[in-house]
């Protein structure tokens, strides 16, 4: 069983265009979040989500946003593609941000996205 | 969290022991160092973490000098599927916390045959 698992793996679209990333943990984490990984291979995150509520937002573009329908799914929404926007993106989830150390995050297999 | 500096490749011999070094000489003392890789065109996998003490699984051990300044990494006996970028991060949050782990440049790890 896959434990973080994210949909599409591959995406090819069109500069302008709007698409959807869907993530989903079988893991029973009340955290998830969603990491970019550039050209360069810099893996930065995105956002995360506690609970159905979000923690975290870096200084990504308001074209990007994150849907948590319950506490399994984090879906990335991306409007109006750009060229820079071609990256892998990644899910991820956790047990919780609490100090005490003890627990992981568990990555999914990322999704390649690339706008022409 | 802390900066962390490790060298930016290695080359190790199939069935030696990896020593990856990470340097944090900045580390607070209530934040952890974790170890991660990613093999090529997968996501990133939890290796290891620990605080203060030396820690061993399954994959492989953690050595966390006395001044916490510096870690190593043992992969005791590595293997081709090891190759992989590894990275040392140092959070004060186990799961990331409000900031999530921060990632650095890593370490290529190269098993030869």
């Amino acid at each position: 069983d896959t434990a973080v698992s994210q949909t599409p793996k591959y995406l090819v679209t069109q500069m302008g265009n709007d698409k959807s990333i869907k993530c989903e943990q079988n893991l029973g984490h009340d955290t998830m979040y969603w990491y970019k990984q550039d050209s360069k291979k810099f893996l930065k995150i995105m956002f995360s989500y506690n609970n159905k509520e979000l923690i975290i937002n870096e200084t990504v573009p308001n074209r990007f946003s994150p849907k948590s329908p319950d506490k399994a799914h984090l879906n990335l929404h991306i409007n109006s593609l750009e060229l820079g926007d071609s990256a892998v993106y990644f899910c991820a989830s956790s047990q919780g941000a609490r100090q005490g150390g003890g627990n992981t995050i568990y990555f999914g297999e990322g999704s390649w996205l690339t706008v022409v | 969290d802390a900066k962390t500096t490790q060298p930016t490749s290695m080359d190790c011999a199939e069935g030696r022991a990896a020593n990856l070094p990470c340097n944090h000489s900045t580390i607070s003392g209530n934040e952890y160092v974790y170890w991660y890789r990613q093999i090529h065109s997968q996501g990133p996998q939890y290796i290891i973490h620990g605080l203060k003490n030396n820690e061993t699984n399954e994959m492989a051990s953690l050595i966390i000098t006395e001044d916490r300044k510096s870690s190593t990494l043992i992969l005791p006996h590595a293997t081709l599927r090891d190759t992989a970028v590894y990275y040392c991060i140092v959070s004060r949050y186990s799961g990331g916390g409000a900031d999530g782990l921060t990632f650095g440049k890593g370490t290529h790890l190269i098993i030869q045959p």
